[in-house]
């Protein structure tokens, strides 16, 4: 039983370049939310994706855009990379309406330069 | 209001021992609390998670007290091992209507070790 997975694991970007981060649910999943971690910090939440739609949005730019596919696998999208950008990008699956266990990739490191 | 404040930030603890990782919160409506445990390079994973409406869990060797009057909750490690040394995250989260398990709100982070 495959568990999160996500793509590509490491990535180097300029300022101002775009980015596109994909993850896989773990089987059974029907629910993607997205996760930045900066370097000491804890996760903070970008959105959530059920149905191919955003269902809840955290404290993120315009500049973070997500999509969700029939399969329920998900991208995530960032325009106009800043420095700040650089984190480990956590994608998490979870079944939608039950409030448990978000299970966790291993994230996409993104580094802007 | 959103937020779930955590210390200490590290951890050092000799083999055996009893770590204990705090958090406190504000908003009342959080109703669901996780813990995870972050190993470097790797996705946080969940360990042990409580509901405000008991005041501790035990699974293992891990345990969670939770004081709804004070608003702030704790993990203890039981016999700790060096295999216990990770980066460990207190959460909460609201149930609603909406899948409310993804917008989980993370403390900022301990850092553990354990000591052989």
């Amino acid at each position: 039983d495959a568990g999160v997975t996500q793509s590509p694991t490491h990535l180097i970007k300029t300022r101002g370049q775009q980015v596109t981060l994909r993850c896989s649910p773990k089987s059974g999943h029907d629910t993607v939310s997205w996760y930045q971690q900066a370097l000491g910090q804890g996760p903070q939440f970008i959105f959530q994706y059920y149905e191919e739609e955003e269902r809840q949005r955290g404290n993120f730019p315009d500049r973070f855009s997500g999509h969700q596919f029939p399969n329920y696998s998900s991208e995530l999208n960032v325009n106009a990379l800043l420095l700040g950008d650089s984190a480990l990008y956590l994608c998490a699956s979870s079944l939608w309406g039950a409030t448990g266990e978000l299970f966790f990739g291993e994230g996409s490191r993104l580094t802007v330069l | 209001q959103q937020q779930v404040k955590q210390s200490p930030q590290s951890l050092i603890v000799q083999k055996g021992g009893i770590p204990i990782i705090n958090c406190a919160y504000e908003n009342t409506a959080f109703d669901y609390f996780p813990w995870y445990q972050q190993f470097p390079g790797k996705g946080p994973a969940l360990l042990i998670a409580i509901r405000p409406d008991v005041s501790e869990k035990k699974e293992g060797r891990f345990t969670i007290s939770f004081n709804k009057s004070a608003k702030q909750f704790s993990l203890h490690i039981m016999d700790s091992q060096p295999g216990d040394s990770a980066t460990y995250f207190c959460a909460a989260s609201i149930s609603s209507t909406y899948s409310s398990a993804s917008k989980i709100i993370f403390g900022s982070g301990t850092r553990l070790s354990i000591r052989p």
